[in-house]
């Protein structure tokens, strides 16, 4: 079994400024890697994610992660914080060979006006 | 095109009883897989159904069970509830087996026992 470590639980950061929220997995065996993101009283929705190719993702709404396989870590940044990028934040790691998500305890995010 | 949708959105039983959880998948998608949420636990993996057979199950009692019928769509019943299962209830669906498919949440169901 996989285990997901979200070294922060709460990451408070002004408006415009920049964040990372960071994740480390166990597994040294081939994984996908994932980012999902839930606003209060809503399900999880993905925000990006790796299963091959490039080390680096990005998503639609300015978000990125790298993946970095010999630190086993797939943290999550962004260069410029909205108020609305305030939410839960969840990693996610999946074998590749696998069909559930192992998912890290989450990162509160508040930005701060 | 609709979304995955858990009915109901909200649920309150009482220690003892029963209680039993659907999940409508996005039309195409034929795996199914539940996710229980909280606070204490985080996410955790029920189990996942495809074609209606479950390939994978996380580690809950016998307590927790599903089921998927012949249209994709799931349920998961909880029998003898226990304070402890007061959760949300979160059910992902994806067209393929596999979470390279891609898996989209519905918004859960906010169970809890009393």
């Amino acid at each position: 079994a996989q285990s997901v470590t979200q070294l922060d639980s709460q990451v408070p950061v002004f408006e415009e400024a920049p964040v990372e929220l960071r994740c480390n997995y166990s597994s040294s065996v081939s994984v996908y890697l994932f980012w999902y993101v839930q606003y209060p009283n809503q399900g999880l929705q993905l925000l990006l994610k790796y299963l091959s190719g490039s080390t680096l993702v990005e998503s639609i709404n300015g978000f990125e992660a790298e993946f970095n396989k010999s630190q086993t870590s797939f943290h999550l940044r962004k260069p410029s914080v909205h108020i609305s990028d305030t939410a839960e934040y969840f990693c996610a790691v999946s074998e590749n060979t696998g069909n559930q998500f192992y998912f890290g305890t989450g990162t509160s995010l508040t930005v701060i006006p | 095109k609709a979304g995955v949708t858990q009915t109901p959105r909200y649920l309150i039983k009482t220690r003892g009883q029963q209680v039993t959880l659907s999940c409508s998948p996005i039309s195409g998608h034929r795996s199914v897989s539940w996710y229980q949420q909280t606070p204490g636990q985080g996410l955790q993996f029920l189990f996942e159904y495809f074609s209606e057979t479950q390939r994978n199950k996380g580690n809950f009692p016998g307590r927790f069970s599903g089921r998927q019928f012949s249209n994709s769509r799931s349920e998961m019943n909880v029998s003898t509830l226990e304070l402890g299962d007061s959760a949300l209830y979160l059910c992902a669906s994806s067209f393929g087996a596999g979470v390279n498919y891609g898996y989209t949440f519905g918004s859960g169901t906010r169970l809890t026992v009393v």
